[in-house]
């Protein structure tokens, strides 16, 4: 089976702007989480889709949201981006919500 | 409130030693236990993982432990190599909306393992 993808890999926005990540989870897969990673903060957990709805989520404001589509695929959209947005942005996917979860490789974000 | 304390930090130790991290979860509703391992520039990949309804699980080096008493859990690592430095991940699932669960995550401990 094919792994967790995410595109792209690299961004690189300035502040104000707006960016979509995306996120295709292993066939199968119905749940899609989003964290962001920063060097300190670990990871945090940003929002949970299963089954095209959003299930959890983290305490992030309401600039960072996301969705997900009928094949499972989701996006993450970050609204006027701000310097502390730079991070990297990881989905995992699962069978089901909160258990075995796989990693992408990640999104770099830099907002300069 | 939802809350994984890992520790240590950071971890050094000589080839061929054992290394043990700890974590410290808040819900007592928790039943699922990952632990993932990140080298440098890579994707978390899950190592071992343990369910409430069990008190150790081993996969040849590595082995997880939990006391759902205390609510911590710890990975152990025995005869250590170069191989196994990177940053290690426990986390905790809790109850989400709907009765569904996420994981939370602990802050991470580094390990260094010198040859």
């Amino acid at each position: 089976k094919a792994g967790v993808t995410q595109t792209p890999r690299y961004l690189i926005k300035t502040r104000g702007q707006q960016v979509t990540l995306s996120c295709s989870p292993i066939s199968g897969h119905r749940s899609v989480s989003w964290y962001q990673q920063t060097p300190g903060q670990g990871l945090q957990f940003l929002f949970e889709y299963f089954s095209e709805t959003q299930r959890n989520k983290g305490n992030f404001p309401g600039r960072f949201s996301g969705r997900q589509f009928s094949n499972s695929r989701s996006e993450m959209n970050v609204s006027t981006l701000e310097l502390g947005d730079s991070a990297l942005y990881l989905c995992a996917s699962s069978l089901v919500s909160g258990n075995e979860q796989y990693f992408g490789p990640g999104t770099r974000l830099t907002v300069t | 409130g939802e809350n994984v304390e890992q520790h240590p930090s950071t971890l050094s130790v000589q080839e061929g030693d054992s290394a043990v991290i700890k974590c410290t979860y808040s819900d007592s509703a928790s039943n699922y236990f990952p632990w993932y391992k990140q080298e440098l520039g890579k994707r978390p990949q899950l190592i071992i993982d343990i369910r409430s309804n069990v008190g150790e699980k081993k996969d040849q080096r590595i082995a997880v432990t939990l006391n759902k008493t205390a609510k911590h859990f710890s990975l152990h690592i025995t005869e250590t190599q170069p191989e196994d430095s990177a940053v290690y991940f426990c986390a905790a699932s809790v109850l989400g909306s709907g009765n569904t669960g996420k994981l939370i995550f602990g802050q991470g401990t580094t390990l260094q393992v010198k040859p």
